[in-house]
């Protein structure tokens, strides 16, 4: 079975600074992993995935992750924050073919202040 | 593309009633999914339909709860003889395969238990 921690549970960022949400996965075969962002009372909204190729993935409004299969991280950045990123930002992972299903992290809440 | 809609957005029920969500999922998705998400936690898998069949249910999923996609379109997830504990958001998502891996995410139905 594949799960992921999602190593800090809450990040405050000063606006226009760069931030990183770091998440580390198990899994006993290849993964898909995702990044997913929800707004204040809206539904999960996806960043960015991860399936083959290319380990450097660019997602929506800024945001990259990296895919280390050695350190088994799907580590989350961005350069230059807004406010509006203020968000709760889950990592999740979906085993190989035949595994449908994304396990999610706890969650990480992103709060930026001017 | 309408995207994925829950109803009801909200709902606020005694101990012991009986509740129903309904989910309809964008309209070319064959594969449906229930999630539950409490307060600081990200979304737990309770069940998915690949069309009208369930291929895969949570042990988080009691016998209370009971999930249904009749005609392979929209789903319902009841829950009988509601319990405090029951109080979550209940996200539906669907996605289309050959899977990508994107889930879709409708933005919830809230449930409070009294």
């Amino acid at each position: 079975a594949q799960s992921v921690t999602q190593l800090d549970s809450q990040v405050p960022v000063f606006e226009e600074a760069p931030v990183e949400l770091r998440c580390n996965y198990s899994s006993s075969v290849s993964v898909y992993l995702f990044w997913y962002v929800q707004y204040p009372n809206q539904g999960l909204q996806l960043l960015l995935k991860y399936l083959s190729g290319s380990t450097l993935v660019k997602g929506i409004n800024g945001f990259e992750a990296e895919f280390n299969k050695s350190q088994t991280s799907f580590h989350l950045r961005k350069p230059s924050v807004h406010i509006s990123d203020t968000a709760e930002y889950f990592c999740a992972v979906r085993g190989g073919d035949g595994d449908y299903k994304l396990s999610f992290g706890a969650g990480t809440t992103v709060t930026v202040r001017a | 593309d309408t995207g994925v809609s829950q109803d009801p957005r909200h709902k606020i029920t005694k101990r012991g009633q009986n509740v129903t969500f309904r989910c309809d999922p964008i309209s070319e998705h064959n594969r449906l999914y229930w999630y539950r998400q409490t307060l600081g936690q990200g979304p737990e898998f309770l069940t998915y339909f690949q069309n009208e069949a369930q291929l895969e249910k949570s042990r988080l999923l009691s016998d209370r709860f009971s999930a249904e996609r009749p005609k392979g379109s929209f789903s319902t997830l009841e829950i009988q003889r509601t319990e405090q504990g029951d109080s979550a958001m209940y996200l539906c998502a669907s996605s289309l395969i050959p899977v990508t891996g994107e889930l879709f995410f409708g933005e919830g139905s809230r449930l409070t238990v009294l």
